[in-house]
């Protein structure tokens, strides 16, 4: 099935480190870009969305960076915490038939925290 | 606020049998809600689209009358997995959202683990 693709599977840091986590995706007209948490056995979590008129947006310890040039997102995790171990979904905001809108998922990276 | 409801966690049935996952929208009225399908240390998969008082819009490959989908009210949409087999063990979690024309973000229940014997 489409999904928008992430690069790498799996990433280590350490406790307090900064995390970055990478996502492509193929449809240059996407006007709207989520990045989802989700914790072993749950559904995905909300983290920070972002439009295609922005090129960063910043919440709490996390910020997206939007390069519409290269078809890439990112999300940033300041002092990472080993309550942020989990895997991490970006989402891309397609147009389905009938009108509505449908969000498309990256593969998912998992997050791993060291003490 | 954007409560998602999914029921039951999780389910263990035997082949052959039909199988139904409530979601619920606990504190907003959902016009549209979704239907994924996740295997392990895979990525979110949408089924369908669920719009209420219509019928559902399914993807590509998704067999409509083997996931039945209802979306009777603004705040409940069920999906029943009829005569389920093996292959059709998954997780299984909905989302919802209150304007299915605008940009916000999608709202995520729990899921529903499905186990087939």
């Amino acid at each position: 099935g489409e999904n928008v693709g992430l690069h790498l599977p799996t990433l280590s840091v350490q406790e307090g480190d900064n995390s970055i986590i990478n996502c492509a995706y193929s449809n240059s007209a996407s006007d709207y870009f989520i990045w989802y948490k989700q914790e072993s056995g749950k559904g995905p979590q909300f983290i920070i969305d972002i439009r295609s008129n922005m090129d960063k947006r910043q919440g709490q310890r996390v910020t997206v960076l939007l390069n519409k040039t290269v078809k890439h997102l990112s999300l940033q995790i300041a002092a990472t915490q080993p309550g942020d171990s989990a895997v991490y979904f970006c989402a891309e905001k397609r147009v389905g038939s009938g009108g509505y809108n449908k969000l498309i998922f990256g593969a998912g990276t998992r997050l791993a925290v060291h003490p | 606020g954007a409560v998602v409801s999914q029921h039951p966690s999780w389910v263990i049935c035997k082949s052959g049998t039909s199988v139904k996952i409530e979601c619920r929208s606990l504190d907003f009225q959902a016009t549209t809600m979704f239907w994924y399908r996740q295997f392990p240390k895979q990525s979110l998969m949408l089924m369908a689209t669920s719009n209420e008082g219509s019928k559902a819009t399914y993807e590509q490959g998704v067999e409509k009358d083997k996931f039945l989908i209802n979306h009777a009210s603004l705040t409940l949409s069920t999906l029943t997995v009829t005569s389920a087999h093996p292959e059709d063990s998954s997780f299984y979690i909905c989302s919802a959202v209150t304007d299915r024309g605008g940009n916000q973000p999608q709202h995520f229940g729990d899921g529903t683990r499905l186990s087939i014997l």
